[in-house]
């Protein structure tokens, strides 16, 4: 079965920097990446998500990369403000209709 | 247009009780996956389902829980004879019908074991 991998498990930036989280997965079949943001008690939000047919997205100061060919994909944060602070989760999935795999999340703290 | 519904949002049980579930889908959504969260973790998928139908069980223990999706009414996700180590949040995620991947969580039933 699938598997991802998350890092790094905790990050801590400055207002206003940047916030780079990666994954990898290893079932080469998987062709659907999505982040989720999850606030302390609260239910994972989609935030992002990309398929295997596009490279790149971006979505105001959030951007997700996909390299098929290395199986890792990566989310990007610019411009972090304090709101940004919370846990994402990485996730694949090889099928519409199937069910996602998660990594083991990343605690982001953005210190003001 | 109302997002997942999920009920109890926190429930209570000793140890050898039955913990019963309910999630409601948003409308129009015709698949619902259960996933289970311990503190501190990630998020691990239990089972998906469409109307009247199991499609994967395989994050599911074979003992004390099951899964269903009548036809009418709510999902439910049933715990028999719940132990300490059935603590944990539990969400409850739905997808449209059709080609899409896309999956919107419910709120979670927060469940302790006594």
């Amino acid at each position: 079965g699938e598997n991802v991998e998350q890092h790094p498990s905790t990050l801590s930036v400055q207002e206003g920097d940047s916030a780079v989280i990666k994954c990898t997965y290893s079932d080469s079949a998987s062709n659907y990446f999505p982040w989720y943001k999850q606030e302390l008690g609260k239910r994972p939000q989609l935030i992002i998500d990309i398929r295997s047919n596009v490279g790149e997205k971006k979505d105001q100061r959030i951007a997700v990369t996909l390299n098929k060919t290395a199986k890792h994909f990566s989310l990007h944060i610019t411009e972090t403000q304090p709101e940004d602070s919370a846990v994402y989760f990485c996730a694949a999935s090889g099928n519409a209709g199937n069910m996602l795999t998660f990594g083991g999340g990343t605690r982001l703290m953005v210190k003001p | 247009n109302a997002g997942v519904m999920q009920n109890p949002r926190h429930l209570v049980r000793r140890r050898g009780q039955e913990a019963r579930l309910r999630c409601s889908p948003m409308k129009g959504h015709s698949h619902v996956y259960w996933y289970r969260q311990l503190p501190e973790e990630g998020l691990k998928f239990m089972v998906y389902l469409q109307k009247e139908n199991i499609i994967d069980e395989s994050g599911m223990p074979k003992e004390r829980f099951s899964a269903e999706f009548p036809k009418e009414g709510p999902s439910i996700l049933r715990i028999q004879q719940v132990v300490r180590g059935d603590s944990a949040a539990y969400f409850c995620a739905s997808s449209p019908q059709g080609d899409y991947y896309e999956q919107y969580f419910g709120p979670g039933t927060r469940l302790t074991v006594t």
